[in-house]
C-alpha cells in the first residue's frame, strides 16, 4: 500500500492565490519527484529532486527535498486556472532491488476559482 | 520527441478473459515500468522492466506478468480477470534503470471488467 502521506488531500482556491502541499514518509528516499495529472491523461512530471535540502523551480512552481529526507514540500505560485488537477509526489529508493520504482502519495486535487 | 505510447487506450474485457497491453516507451529509454491506478489503492507499482529481465515486481498476484523486448517495448499480461482489476494502467520510462532516474508517463489503458 501507499507509504507516502500527502496533505492536503484537496484544495479550493480562488485564481491568483499561492498553494502549497507537502509529503511526508517514515523511510528515507534518495529522489522526490512531483507530477501533475488531468482527467484523462497520464502524470505529467513537474520536478526532480535529487540532493537532501534541494530547492528547485520550475516557472511559478518551487519544491523542496526535506533535509531528513523524508518529506518534501511543492508551492504554485498565482495560481491560474489551467493549474487544475491532481498533483502527486513520489519517491524513488536507493539501492539493487529498487530499481526505478516509484511510491506514490495519494494526491491532492486542486481547484482554482477564476 | 515523441512521449510514452500506450495501446489500446481503452479496453472492455469479462471476468476470466484475458488481456494484452503495450507500452512504446520515450525513444532511448531502455527502462519501462507499470503502475496499476484504482481510486481506492491509489499508484501502485506492478513491475520494472531492464534489458529484457524483469528487475523488481510490485505485490501483485501472479496473473499479473509482462516482457520487455529487444527494442525496449514492454507488454503486459493480465490472466483470469477478476472485477477488481478494473483500472488505469500506466506505463512509465526512464533512461535506465536506479533511484536517479526520473519516469516519464503515457495517458494509459483504461481496463474495465464486466
Amino acid at each position: 500500500g501507499q507509504q507516502l502521506n500527502q496533505s492536503p488531500q484537496s484544495m479550493f482556491i480562488q485564481e491568483g492565490e499561492d498553494v502549497s502541499m507537502n509529503c511526508t514518509s517514515s523511510s528515507i528516499f534518495n529522489t522526490w519527484l512531483w507530477y501533475k495529472q488531468e482527467p484523462g491523461e497520464g502524470p505529467v512530471l513537474l520536478i526532480a529532486l535529487y540532493k537532501a535540502g534541494e530547492l528547485t523551480s520550475n516557472g511559478r512552481l518551487t519544491a523542496q527535498f526535506g533535509i531528513t529526507r523524508k518529506d518534501s514540500f511543492l508551492n504554485i505560485s498565482a495560481s491560474i486556472p489551467s493549474d487544475v488537477g491532481i498533483y502527486f509526489c513520489a519517491g524513488q529508493r536507493a539501492g539493487e532491488t529498487s530499481g526505478s520504482r516509484l511510491t506514490f502519495g495519494e494526491g491532492t486535487q486542486l481547484t482554482v476559482n477564476p | 520527441k515523441a512521449g510514452v505510447t500506450q495501446t489500446p487506450r481503452y479496453l472492455i474485457k469479462t471476468r476470466g478473459q484475458q488481456v494484452t497491453l503495450s507500452c512504446s516507451p520515450i525513444s532511448g529509454h531502455r527502462s519501462v515500468s507499470w503502475y496499476q491506478q484504482t481510486p481506492g489503492q491509489g499508484l501502485q507499482f506492478l513491475f520494472e522492466y531492464f534489458s529484457e529481465t524483469q528487475r523488481n515486481k510490485g505485490n501483485f498476484p501472479g496473473r499479473f506478468s509482462g516482457r520487455q523486448f529487444s527494442n525496449s517495448r514492454s507488454e503486459m499480461n493480465v490472466s483470469t480477470l477478476e472485477l477488481g482489476d478494473s483500472a488505469l494502467y500506466l506505463c512509465a520510462s526512464s533512461w535506465t534503470t536506479g533511484s536517479n532516474q526520473p519516469q516519464h508517463f503515457g495517458d494509459g489503458t483504461r481496463l474495465s471488467i464486466l
